[in-house]
């Protein structure tokens, strides 16, 4: 049980283009879902807070208009980056958090790796 | 500001050896703790979590939390060289869905 998954794994983009990740959780419902980025050899770094049927709570320093997340139903979570540049290139990963658990388990995909050339 | 630090590492042990994973976390607050495995390249994969203090054991792995001394550790016995990997402690700080903080991680290196 708990399985989240993310679509697409790998994406190549051109620089200026817009990329949509999609996440999903498989088996649960999922009224809570995060989106963190992961650059080689650092660790998780939390991008937003996705919660379902309102606005996504982004972290500091985290430009809300490059990175558009909609969180439009119990099982799916969209991330996209809009005009991407080199620097966007990174690993994106979701996870979710199971609606009704007395927990903050959070289970996580298996990432997305986004190169922009 | 609430953190959570771990040794980046890398802990090397032989394989068949036990190792020993540590953490330390500033908001006394903390109510739920995870240890996380990721492998080079992955996503973290949920090894672990714990909520109250004492050990507590699932296979060849043992939590162990001291609130009083905001200290959580995890052991790995019998390490095997598939356990190499990015060990990632994360709390949350109450219960609910509020936001979970990592730790950096430690790398472990299993020696066959």
């Amino acid at each position: 049980g708990a399985v989240v998954s993310q679509h697409p794994s790998w994406v190549i983009c051109k620089s200026g283009t817009s990329v949509k990740i999609e996440c999903r959780s498989l088996d649960f419902q999922a009224t809570t879902m995060f989106w963190y980025r992961q650059f080689p050899k650092q660790s998780l770094m939390l991008m937003a807070t996705s919660n379902e049927g309102s606005k996504a709570t982004y972290e500091q320093g985290v430009e809300k208009d490059k990175f558009l997340i909609n969180h439009a139903s119990l099982t799916l979570s969209t991330l996209t980056v809009t005009s991407a540049h080199p620097e966007d290139s990174s690993f994106y990963i979701c996870s979710a958090s199971i609606t009704g658990a007395p927990t903050d388990t959070q289970y996580f995909g298996p990432g997305t790796r986004l190169t922009v050339l | 500001q609430k953190e959570v630090e771990q040794n980046s590492g890398p802990l090397s042990v032989p394989e068949g050896a036990i190792a020993s994973l540590n953490c330390t976390y500033s908001d006394r607050g903390s109510q739920s703790f995870f240890w996380y495995r990721q492998y080079s390249g992955k996503s973290p994969e949920l090894i672990m979590s714990i909520y109250s203090n004492g050990d507590k054991e699932d296979g060849r792995f043992t939590a162990q939390l001291n609130k009083a001394s905001q200290y959580v550790s995890l052991l790995i016995r019998d390490s095997q060289p598939s356990d190499s990997a990015t060990y990632l402690c994360a709390v949350a700080h109450s219960g609910g869905y509020q936001k979970v903080t990592f730790g950096t991680g430690t790398k472990l290196q299993v020696i066959p």
